[in-house]
């Protein structure tokens, strides 16, 4: 069964550090790993990596891909309390009928304090 | 540019109740994958939609559970017989085609309360 597992699944930091959110899959037909950040509402995307060891970036946030360890991070550098979220991993996946779903990890719940 | 719709925001509804949950796509969006999060869970995979086509239904329960995507107006999700396990935010996501490069948007998610 695929399976997408992130680390830590609740993290709490002060306002200015460093964080670095984990993501490790077993998926068969892996197509793409996605990012995205869940407030109160809609997760809303961040990236999408489909190929090792380029690193994607926007602002603060970065993220790179490891097809071979199937890992993923996601970095934020400088966190502000806007930063404070649910972040969420998803692999796509194609499946034999031809759907191109996303399996998603726990979340790792990110509070900011400032 | 709209993004993707749902509604209601919120439905409240009795155990044995039926629940209809609207999705509408981003305009020239033509796929819509609808997921459920039940607290502190994930967001699971129920169904895959293009127009007028159910493509993969894997991740949806066998009973009472439904989906439909016409050739005019939303796709909608239909839940008979509600259950209290069925509480739960149901989020829809489209993409403007099936392609392993293009991410799919998600709506603000229906949370459906069974009392």
């Amino acid at each position: 069964e695929d399976k997408v597992v992130q680390s830590p699944l609740s993290l709490v930091v002060h306002e200015g550090d460093t964080v670095t959110l984990n993501c490790s899959y077993e998926v068969t037909n892996f197509r793409s790993l996605l990012w995205y950040k869940q407030e109160k509402k809609a997760p809303t995307f961040l990236f999408m990596l489909t190929s090792s060891g380029i690193e994607k970036k926007s602002g603060r946030l970065s993220s790179i891909l490891d097809k071979k360890e199937l890992f993923s991070i996601l970095n934020i550098t400088a966190t502000q309390t806007g930063d404070s979220a649910v972040y969420l991993c998803a692999v796509k996946s194609a499946s034999i009928q031809g759907a191109q779903k996303l399996v998603f990890g726990q979340g790792t719940r990110l509070t900011i304090n400032p | 540019n709209a993004g993707v719709m749902q509604n209601p925001r919120h439905l409240v509804r009795r155990r044995g109740q039926e629940a209809r949950l609207r999705c509408s796509p981003m305009k020239g969006h033509s796929h819509v994958y609808w997921y459920r999060q039940l607290p502190e869970e994930g967001l699971k995979f129920m169904v895959y939609l293009q127009k007028e086509n159910i493509i993969d239904e894997s991740g949806m329960p066998k009973e009472r559970f439904s989906a439909e995507f016409p050739k005019e107006g939303p796709s909608i999700l239909r839940i008979q017989q509600v259950v209290r396990g069925d509480s739960a935010a149901y989020f829809c996501a489209s993409s403007p085609n099936s392609g392993p490069t293009h991410e799919q948007y998600f709506g603000p998610g229906t949370r459906l309360t069974v009392t």
